[in-house]
């Protein structure tokens, strides 16, 4: 079975400073991990993805994320926090085994103070 | 860029109406997607097709049915709205074996 914890719903930081949302994956299968973005009143964008290749994947707009087989986890990091940033990120899994079916993480609103 | 475009906004529907949702892609994709997501819940599949006339239920497809009569066009019916399917519906396009999702704008349906 697949599944996606985000550990956090919500997630502030101040302007500048670093940004860490968690993800943790359940996967019976090799698995794709990707982080997609929803600003307000937008559609949903790819950020970055991991495939199996590089474990360390760098996105857009300066985010990046590690995969780490032994911690089943894909954490989503930026080093210094802008207010455009703010929107709602979700993790995603897929695995191999079904490419058709993506599953979504419950969601972490990101919020930047000024 | 690549279109994925959701026909409604926002719609407001009565208990027990029939309700169409219609979702249209300009690239070609082969597989279509039809999502609900929640606050705390985040995104659910509820229908996805891999190709014209080809459907796969998704993990809460109970109270909905989908068409695709054309590659293009994916439609979601509620055969009689319930307020439980009060939510923001999504629709997403992709080709196989891709591992970008395009998403439209979201439907926000209110059903009183």
């Amino acid at each position: 079975a697949q599944s996606v914890t985000q550990l956090d719903s919500h997630v502030s930081v101040s302007e500048g400073t670093p940004v860490l949302l968690r993800c943790n994956y359940s996967s019976s299968y090799s698995p794709s991990l990707f982080w997609y973005v929803q600003h307000p009143n937008k559609g949903l964008q790819l950020l970055l993805k991991y495939t199996s290749a590089a474990t360390l994947v760098k996105g857009i707009n300066g985010f990046e994320a590690e995969f780490k087989k032994s911690e089943t986890s894909f954490h989503l990091t930026k080093p210094s926090a802008h207010m455009s940033d703010a929107a709602e990120y979700f993790c995603v899994v897929r695995t191999k085994y079904n490419f058709n079916k993506f599953y979504f993480g419950s969601g972490t609103k990101l919020n930047v103070k000024p | 860029d690549v279109k994925v475009t959701q026909s409604s906004r926002y719609l407001v529907k009565r208990t027990g109406e029939k309700v169409f949702l219609e979702c249209v892609q300009d690239m070609d994709h082969e597989n279509m997607f039809w999502y609900r997501q929640d606050p705390g819940l985040g995104l659910r599949l509820i229908y996805f097709s891999y190709d014209v006339k080809m459907k796969e239920k998704g993990d809460i497809p109970e109270g909905y049915s989908v068409s695709r009569e054309k590659k293009e066009r994916f439609s979601l019916i509620l055969e009689s709205a319930s307020t439980n399917q009060t939510s923001m519906y999504l629709c997403a396009s992709t080709r196989v074996l891709s591992e970008k999702l395009f998403f439209g704008s979201g439907t926000q349906l209110s059903v009183l």
